[in-house]
């Protein structure tokens, strides 16, 4: 069974662009998450989507955003780049309660 | 809300000793508990879980965790270490009243030398 796929691997940008990050979930899950590993901040909670809908946020500015398509794959965005989006974006999917995490995308802004 | 606390920032050990992650939460609900890991430049990986039942917990490469409700811990053992678990270890929660996002630790890094 496939895992999570997450494309790009790597991702450069500089400030004031947009990025797009993508997630594809195992099969049959639709729930997917979205985290961001910042070097110095831990692992903290960007977004929740189930069936299409965005179902939780965390605490982040409005120019992270995101969709869920009807195959349950996801795309995040991050619009107007700054240099502390730098960091490991990492998808999960799940079924229930327990999520399976991907290799993640790497978004470097200078 | 819900928040985990991991003491050791960083742990060394040498190659076949016991070692022992410490892991404390604190939530006004109950919890799901996990254990994650991750090598260097890569995702995270389950280790193990506790969802109900038997307060210990059993997951891959050799890894067990207790759950201690009274003590609001669950710490992460392993009898005998290779060099190859040389990784972050991040311990994770989540409402058992929602499926929400995941609450992780701020990670332990297990150092093993030979």
């Amino acid at each position: 069974e496939a895992g999570v796929t997450q494309s790009p691997t790597h991702l450069i940008k500089t400030r004031g662009q947009q990025a797009t990050l993508r997630c594809s979930p195992i099969s049959g899950h639709t729930s997917v998450y979205w985290y961001q590993q910042a070097l110095g901040l831990g692992l903290q909670f960007l977004l929740w989507y189930d069936e299409g809908e965005e179902r939780n946020r965390g605490n982040f500015p409005p120019r992270f955003s995101g969709r869920q398509f009807p195959n349950y794959s996801s795309e995040l965005n991050v619009n107007a780049l700054e240099l502390e989006d730098s960091a490991l974006y990492l998808c999960a999917s799940s079924p229930l309660m327990e999520q399976f995490f991907g290799p993640g995308t790497r978004l470097t802004v200078l | 809300a819900q928040s985990v606390t991991q003491l050791d920032s960083q742990v060394p050990v040498f190659e076949e000793a016991p070692v022992e992650l410490r892991c404390n939460y604190s939530s006004s609900v109950s919890v799901y508990l996990f254990w994650y890991v991750q090598y260097p430049n890569q995702g995270l990986q389950l280790l193990l879980k506790y969802l109900s039942g038997s307060t210990l917990v059993k997951g891959i490469n050799g890894f067990e965790a207790e759950f201690n409700k009274s003590q609001t811990s669950f710490h992460l053992r392993k009898p005998s270490v290779h060099i190859s678990d040389t990784a972050e270890y991040f311990c994770a929660v989540i409402s058992n009243t929602g499926f929400q996002k995941l609450v992780f630790g701020t990670g332990t890094r297990l150092l093993v030398s030979p």
